[in-house]
């Protein structure tokens, strides 16, 4: 079972650019969601989604954008990187109670 | 002052020492309380999941949880090399779809 996707693995990205993180899960939840991981700050919540057609904002949501077409799908996309975007970048997603969150493999993003 | 505290140290045991990871929180709203495991360079995966106070045994891995205190602790017994990794409490309301609040994560390096 693959659970979650993610691609790219890795980019080196120039700032001002724009980029989308793919998210794809073959477990049918209705819940997905984007979060960063930083060096002495943890795992914060960008966006997320309960259910395919809506999304909402987490913690720290400016710069970035989501959609929620489908079940399976939920690309970020960053419309002009900045050089703080500079992360790790991990999907989730969970059933509806959203307490059990199953995590992709991650995307390192490195905005110059 | 934040919602998870979380020594983030690193800690460093011998093979075979028993291991005790903790963190504090605040918001007595918290019900559900989780320990998730990361490997260097790997997405977060779910190790253990506990409601209210109690403790929860899974072979090495006990979960313990003291609401009264608003404290909760793994604890590793027979600590492998295959142990060492970032571990990262999370935890949540009660009631439909409720955010997760993850510590900032422990990192335990077992010695051979």
């Amino acid at each position: 079972t693959a659970g979650i996707t993610q691609a790219p693995t890795s980019q080196i990205l120039a700032a001002g650019r724009s980029m989308t993180l793919r998210c794809t899960q073959d477990m049918r939840h209705n819940a997905m969601y984007w979060y960063r991981q930083d060096l002495g700050l943890g795992l914060r919540l960008i966006h997320y989604s309960n259910t395919a057609g809506t999304t909402g904002k987490g913690e720290v949501p400016d710069g970035y954008s989501v959609s929620r077409a489908n079940t399976d799908d939920f690309p970020l996309t960053l419309a002009s990187a900045v050089p703080s975007q500079t992360s790790v970048y991990f999907c989730a997603s969970s059933d509806s109670r959203g307490r059990e969150q199953f995590f992709g493999p991650g995307t390192r993003l490195t905005v110059l | 002052q934040k919602e998870v505290e979380q020594d983030p140290g690193p800690l460093s045991v011998p093979e075979g020492a028993i291991v005790s990871l903790n963190c504090t929180y605040s918001n007595s709203a918290f019900q559900y309380f989780m320990w998730y495991r990361q490997y260097s360079r790997k997405g977060p995966e779910l190790l253990m999941y506990t409601y209210s106070s109690g403790n929860k045994e899974d072979g090495r891995f006990t979960a313990q949880v003291d609401k009264s205190s608003k404290y909760i602790s793994l604890f590793i017994r027979d600590s492998q090399p295959s142990d060492s990794a970032t571990y990262l409490c999370a935890m949540s309301g009660s009631g439909g779809y409720q955010k997760v609040t993850f510590g900032i994560g422990t990192k335990l390096q077992v010695i051979p």
